[in-house]
């Protein structure tokens, strides 16, 4: 089945680690996406990926990485400088070409405990 | 900053009943989508509507774009129980892939 898959559902981090979340697509997109959804305040972007090897900030970037080194992969890094990482975050991709119909993976939630 | 901004935030209904929200956004877009999220899942398409469109249907959505009001509405009729979700609009940015989504309107259909 095709698909976009997120790994783990549920992560816990201890304060100053960094953690990595998945993001699996066999759509063959060329378009992917990483949003942060906290209660009350909506999806925000975090950063996106157009093609292979190249990625933009998004309006809450500061904190976070991101490499796109296999079409099919767009991992997540959430690292010790962001400072509230505790959240629901959501990976998604489109094919990018004027068709920007977007797929969402079931998400992962981070704790920090 | 986020582009779309829902109206209203939530909204409570009847089943059978119809249920409109609203969403406004800030600068020029190439087409408006709208999403439903059930609770702490990803968020699934529902319907896509491009900027030189005013009005698109899809079963019982209905979606109209006023491009020079900069707004949209997602009218959702004879509701059940079972469109319980947040439901979101998401605007591209002219010129990129960027995908901007809103804060959501939370729909509560009462049986």
């Amino acid at each position: 089945d095709g698909g976009i898959t997120q790994s783990p559902k549920y992560l816990f981090r201890k304060e100053g680690q960094n953690v990595t979340l998945s993001c699996e697509q066999n759509l063959n997109h060329d378009a992917m996406y990483w949003y942060r959804q906290d209660p009350g305040q909506g999806l925000r972007l975090i950063y996106y990926s157009q093609i292979v090897n190249d990625f933009q900030k998004g309006d809450i970037a500061e904190g976070y990485s991101v490499s796109r080194e296999k079409k099919e992969s767009f991992p997540l890094t959430v690292t010790s400088a962001q400072k509230n990482p505790t959240a629901f975050y959501l990976c998604a991709s489109s094919t990018g070409q004027g068709l920007p119909e977007a797929f969402f993976g079931q998400g992962t939630r981070l704790t920090v405990v | 900053s986020q582009q779309g901004e829902e109206d209203p935030q939530a909204l409570s209904i009847q089943e059978g009943e119809n249920a409109t929200m609203n969403c406004s956004y800030k600068t020029s877009i190439n087409n408006l989508q709208w999403y439903r999220q059930n609770s702490g899942r990803g968020l699934v398409h529902l319907i896509l509507i491009r900027s030189n469109e005013r009005e698109k249907h899809s079963g019982r959505l209905r979606v109209t774009l006023d491009t020079s009001k900069k707004s949209s509405s997602l009218l959702i009729t004879a509701s059940r129980a079972a469109d319980t979700a947040s439901y979101f609009c998401a605007t591209d940015v002219s010129g990129s892939e960027k995908l901007v989504f809103g804060k959501g309107t939370k729909l509560t259909v009462n049986p």
